[in-house]
């Protein structure tokens, strides 16, 4: 079993829908998890951080997580097609000392 | 804040040469520094984790001799790949966690900061 499980996608949205995309990880131990967006040909970037039960709101950005159910999740609302990049989600593993990536959603917003 | 700037964001090579990659965190003192390496379509490829003073932690398959990691001050990391052949053409991406955010939880001290990479050709 993979430590941080994404779905690799293509996930397609009309623009202005709400864009959900979804993470599993299996350390219980994890406390802290990130959301980071990754356009085509550059570098990941921070989104969003979250490390309580719940919901997360940032913007259009909302960030849910359920520890119970080692699942995360990121909502973006209003999607618009400069949001189309590929989304990484990342929890601590080997103790905290690194982060461990899923291989990331893409996301395609559409006109 | 968090700026973390890379040196070359590009560069070609000839095959057998060195090529040296610096990653530098502007705004912050980084305790440790991260490696990354990703292929066309490929998700991120951890190689080594470097803290300053100290030798690098090199993730498994990542030939330590191959990719020699220097993290020489708190704001400065270097990645050589000595004698480049093309199968090491990719795209490089350093990263940092910030020394002040050790033991925070906002925002978690396992954040990481990304520069905006080095792409590397080999021919």
């Amino acid at each position: 079993q993979k430590e941080v499980e994404q779905n690799s996608g293509p996930l397609s949205v009309p623009e202005g829908a709400i864009a959900s995309l979804n993470c599993t990880y299996s350390d219980r131990g994890s406390q802290s998890f990130f959301w980071y967006r990754q356009y085509s040909g550059k570098s990941p970037e921070l989104i969003m951080f979250i490390y309580s039960n719940g919901d997360k709101e940032d913007g259009r950005f909302t960030a849910q997580l359920n520890k119970a159910s080692q699942y995360v999740s990121l909502l973006i609302r209003d999607s618009q097609p400069s949001d189309s990049a590929t989304y990484l989600c990342a929890a601590p593993t080997g103790g905290g000392n690194k982060l461990t990536f899923g291989t990331g959603t893409q996301l395609k917003v559409e006109l | 804040g968090a700026v973390v700037s890379q040196h070359p964001s590009r560069v070609i090579c000839k095959s057998g040469t060195s090529v040296k990659i610096e990653c530098r965190s502007l705004d912050f003192q980084a305790t440790t520094m991260f490696w990354y390496r990703q292929f066309p379509k490929q998700s991120l490829m951890l190689m080594a984790t470097s803290n300053e003073g100290s030798k690098a932690t090199y993730e498994q398959g990542v030939e330590k001799d191959k990719f020699l990691i220097n993290h020489a001050s708190l704001t400065l990391s270097t990645l050589t790949v000595t004698s480049a052949h093309p199968e090491d053409s990719s795209f490089y991406i350093c990263s940092a966690r910030d020394l002040t955010q050790r033991g925070a939880i906002e925002p978690p001290q396992e954040t990481q900061y990304f520069g905006p990479g080095t792409r590397l050709l080999v021919l």
